[in-house]
């Protein structure tokens, strides 16, 4: 059974601050996603990684990704509450996604 | 942003009755999926469809079927509605020539009672 794994499921955190959300993934895949979803709403496309040591950046979020190790991270600088949201990863083997339960993040201000 | 809607936004439907999620996209893309979002569930794939009249089930398929008859239109019926059917339901979209990123409509929010 192919397995998602993303850590941590909640997270709070205080503005400023840095902190680091994994990504584990239990088969081959060369794709992997990374999606933003607000409450109530739906699911906005953030990074796209499409080989190993692939790395992408966009404002204060920042996504890597080791095919070996089946592990990708989305790394978080200097939070600011505009970032609270669920972040979900979701990797594609072949013809379809495996999505991660999420991680709801909390930036108190 | 991909042009992806969906009809109904909202449904309430006594258990029993059949069901019919309508998803949209003008994006000409050769994939459409249709997901269910439940609470420590993240996205499950219910069943996908790779061209019109081309489709497969995906991990949560029973009681679900599908049906594409054009390029920009993936059908979504549940024959009989359960409570175990109450969630909420995302279509999406894609192709490879944008690296099989997937667009997400904005979700039917569904009651079974």
């Amino acid at each position: 059974e192919l397995k998602v794994e993303q850590n941590p499921l909640f997270l709070s955190m205080q503005e400023g601050k840095n902190y680091t959300i994994y990504c584990n993934y239990s088969t081959t895949s060369d794709r992997l996603y990374w999606y933003r979803q607000d409450p109530g709403k739906s699911l906005e496309s953030l990074f796209v990684l499409l080989s190993n040591g692939a790395v992408k950046q966009e404002g204060r979020l920042m996504a890597s990704l080791d095919t070996k190790a089946r592990l990708s991270t989305l790394h978080i600088t200097a939070a600011v509450h505009d970032l609270s949201a669920t972040y979900f990863c979701a990797v594609d083997p072949g013809n379809q996604f495996y999505f991660g339960t999420g991680t709801s993040l909390t930036v108190i201000p | 942003d991909a042009g992806i809607t969906q009809s109904p936004r909202h449904k309430v439907t006594e258990t029993g009755t059949p069901v019919t999620l309508r998803c949209h996209q003008t994006e000409n893309h050769r994939y459409m999926y249709w997901y269910r979002q439940d609470p420590g569930h993240g996205l499950r794939l219910i069943h996908y469809s790779y061209g019109v009249k081309d489709t497969d089930k995906g991990e949560v398929s029973d009681g679900y079927s599908v049906s594409r008859s054009k390029t920009e239109d993936f059908l979504l019926t549940l024959e009989s509605a359960t409570s175990s059917q109450t969630s909420v339901y995302f279509c999406a979209s894609g192709s490879s020539d944008s690296s099989y990123e997937q667009y997400f409509g904005p979700g039917t929010r569904l009651t079974v009672t």
